[in-house]
């Protein structure tokens, strides 16, 4: 049973266009959330996080919107860079079903081509 | 000021052999995470582990793994008798804090391949 979803497998942008990445979270009792950026080979980087008291958190080109009402958060890169290119994931703090303490539960990832 | 590090990037086991898989947190943070991702996958929590004290471990499977984080040292995940659907990335992050909206800092982790 997936509590985090990123339903969209990939996404492909234009340079200098907006990439808009989406989250679905089922489990009400998560109140902390990430985006992590993941290139090949490499270890997942924080870009960006939002607490479920507010509802939009912004750095640089990076803004993360939390929709609570409808479990939806989105993160929009504006303009994007071929070097935003790389898997992004969505991770969401909390007590996850049968978890022992807050953890983090991710996404499966949306693979972002910015191309030039 | 050096970020989680791992080691070794890469490991290929046999069948029935042991893995051994290390992580140096960040300075200062004593918090520490196990992570594993499957191809196509996102990454599963395992455990989470204060200095010598396993704080949860509820997403470690109960046979063969095992880990630590003893007083002086890395902390290591360590695999025994290892299968082929053992082979995944497995991935350490750190916090200063425990994990309650904290963001976790996450290494370059090792590469596991059972043949």
């Amino acid at each position: 049973d997936q509590q985090v979803k990123q339903n969209s497998p990939s996404l492909s942008v234009q340079e200098g266009r907006i990439s808009i990445l989406n989250c679905d979270y089922t489990n009400s009792m998560f109140d902390y959330f990430l985006w992590y950026k993941k290139y090949p080979a490499e270890g997942p980087t924080f870009l960006i996080s939002i607490s479920s008291i507010k509802d939009k958190n912004e750095d640089g080109r990076f803004t993360v919107f939390l929709n609570k009402s409808a479990k939806h958060l989105s993160l929009h890169i504006v303009p994007s860079q071929p070097g935003d290119s790389a898997v992004y994931f969505c991770a969401a703090n909390g007590f996850a079903s049968g978890a022992g303490s807050y953890q983090l539960t991710f996404g499966k990832g949306t693979k972002l081509s910015v191309i030039p | 000021n050096a970020g989680v590090m791992q080691n070794p990037r890469h490991l290929v086991r046999r069948r029935g052999q042991e893995a051994r898989l290390r992580c140096s947190p960040m300075k200062g943070h004593s918090h520490v995470y196990w992570y594993r991702q499957l191809p196509e996958e996102g990454l599963k929590f395992m455990v989470y582990l204060q200095k010598e004290n396993i704080i949860d471990e509820s997403g470690m499977p109960k046979e063969r793994f095992s880990a630590e984080f003893p007083k002086e040292g890395p902390s290591i995940l360590r695999i025994q008798q290892v299968v082929r659907g053992d082979s995944a990335a497995y991935f350490c992050a750190s916090s200063p804090g425990g994990p309650y909206q904290e963001t976790q800092y996450f290494g370059p982790g090792t590469r596991l391949l059972v043949l």
